[in-house]
């Protein structure tokens, strides 16, 4: 089964900064991957998704995400925090074989004035 | 834009009853899924179903139930709540032409179950 890992599970920036929230998956094969956020008080929403197409995938909200092989990971960057960014993000991962999508354990974002 | 109802936003049940979560879907998903969502865990599949009175089991399925009876609606069903089922509940769903689809999944917006 696939599992995903998400580095630090509080990230604090200033509002212009950038925001960078760090995924590695284990998997042989490349998975299928996504971005979701979570604002306060609703479900999850995807950001982006990488299936594997382009290595550099762009999202809603000024949201980009790379897939490096050789790392076996799939970092979120924002160049520039808004306020409105302030959610909680989450990594998943899905193999190619089965309906599952695999969550990571989440990151929440705040964003300092 | 695809909707994901879930009929409870918040609900608070007493040790042992037996608990309905309820899902609607109105984009025709076939695929539909129940995670728990808790602090630190991240999401845990529970149950998810890709077609009508189909389910499977997901990483969590102990102490839980489904029924997909129409393909719009999918039940959670917890036989005799127990505290450690206190959490947030999200259904999702997702289209899907097979497994290892790419397809995203859509959520809810969750409901908190508190069991006392």
């Amino acid at each position: 089964a696939q599992s995903v890992t998400q580095l630090g599970s509080h990230v604090s920036v200033s509002e212009g900064a950038l925001v960078l929230l760090r995924c590695n998956y284990s998997s042989s094969v490349p998975p299928y991957l996504f971005w979701y956020v979570q604002y306060p008080n609703q479900g999850l929403q995807l950001l982006l998704k990488y299936t594997s197409a382009a290595t550099l995938v762009k999202g809603i909200n000024g949201f980009e995400a790379e897939f490096k092989k050789s790392e076996t990971s799939f970092h979120l960057t924002k160049p520039s925090a808004h306020m409105s960014d302030a959610a909680e993000y989450f990594c998943a991962v899905s193999d190619r074989s089965d309906y599952k999508l695999s969550f990571g354990a989440g990151t929440t974002v705040t964003v300092r004035a | 834009d695809v909707k994901v109802t879930q009929s409870s936003r918040y609900l608070v049940k007493r040790t042992g009853e037996k608990v309905f979560l309820e899902c609607v879907q109105d984009m025709d998903h076939e695929n539909m899924f129940w995670y728990r969502q808790d602090p630190g865990l991240g999401l845990r599949l529970i149950y998810f179903s890709y077609d009508v009175k189909m389910k499977e089991k997901g990483d969590i399925p102990e102490g839980y139930s489904v029924s997909r009876e129409k393909k719009e609606r999918f039940s959670l069903i917890l036989e005799s709540a127990s505290t450690n089922q206190t959490s947030m509940y999200l259904c999702a769903s997702s289209a899907s032409s097979g497994a290892g689809s790419n397809s995203p999944l859509h959520f809810g917006n969750g409901t908190r179950l508190t069991v006392t």
